[in-house]
């Protein structure tokens, strides 16, 4: 158990609709890190917040957003679905901005139907 | 262009043996990080070993060590002494310091052989 929980496990949805994906980093970690994994485009980094501040940017699309509350949990919303966003979605923690090693919580795996 | 480069999809090892992954990195910066993750067929990823790019040593941890050459931009993953538990997906990835973006490889499947 790395300590990185994420809410659902499991998400089946219809295309054009919006979800919320959840993730708790491990108590004492400010960063929060969202990837995508997918069978056509594997591991994909959507994301990085320190501390409630966006600190990077991957291959995220405009229709998919974050952001990192006060308690340092994350939200990672996706809208406007297609099912080419169905995928098993990861968040991992560190302690610090710059990452020396990450927690990777179970993942979400979303179905777009 | 690929910034990471694992030319084996697949492997299968016996058990006991030692194993080396094959990872390339390409990058223009100076500060940069390489890491390892597991995959199991579980799903979950499980962080192996971290090789700061200005680390004189290789790291260890345990079975794994990473062999990093910096020259040659490779930071290959060895593990000692393999376990049947050792069979799952792996992942290369490269931290570029100047804007802490991850980049992973496409991984390499490995299958242990009892």
């Amino acid at each position: 158990d790395s300590g990185v929980t994420q809410t659902p496990k499991h998400l089946i949805t219809a295309t054009g609709q919006r979800v919320t994906l959840r993730c708790s980093p491990r108590s004492g970690d400010l960063s929060v890190y969202w990837y995508q994994q997918s069978l056509d485009q594997g591991l994909q980094f959507l994301i990085q917040y320190y501390n409630g501040e966006e600190r990077a940017k991957g291959n995220i699309l405009e229709r998919f957003s974050a952001q990192q509350f006060p308690d340092l949990h994350s939200e990672l919303n996706l809208s406007s679905l297609e099912l080419g966003d169905s995928a098993l979605y990861f968040c991992a923690s560190s302690v610090g901005g710059v990452s020396y090693e990450q927690y990777f919580g179970p993942g979400t795996r979303l179905t777009v139907t | 262009a690929q910034k990471i480069t694992q030319t084996q999809p697949g492997m299968f090892v016996q058990e006991k043996e030692a194993v080396t992954l094959d990872c390339t990195y390409d990058t223009s910066d100076q500060s940069y990080g390489l890491f390892w993750y597991k995959q199991p067929s579980s799903g979950e990823m499980i962080f192996l070993i971290y090789q700061g790019s200005y680390d004189e040593q290789n790291a260890t941890e345990g079975r794994y060590s990473l062999n990093f050459q910096k020259a040659r931009k490779s930071a290959n993953l060895v593990i000692s002494a393999s376990q049947l538990g050792d069979s799952a997906m792996y992942f290369c990835a490269m931290r570029e310091d100047r804007d802490d973006k991850i980049i992973f490889g496409k991984g390499t499947r490995l299958h242990i052989l009892p």
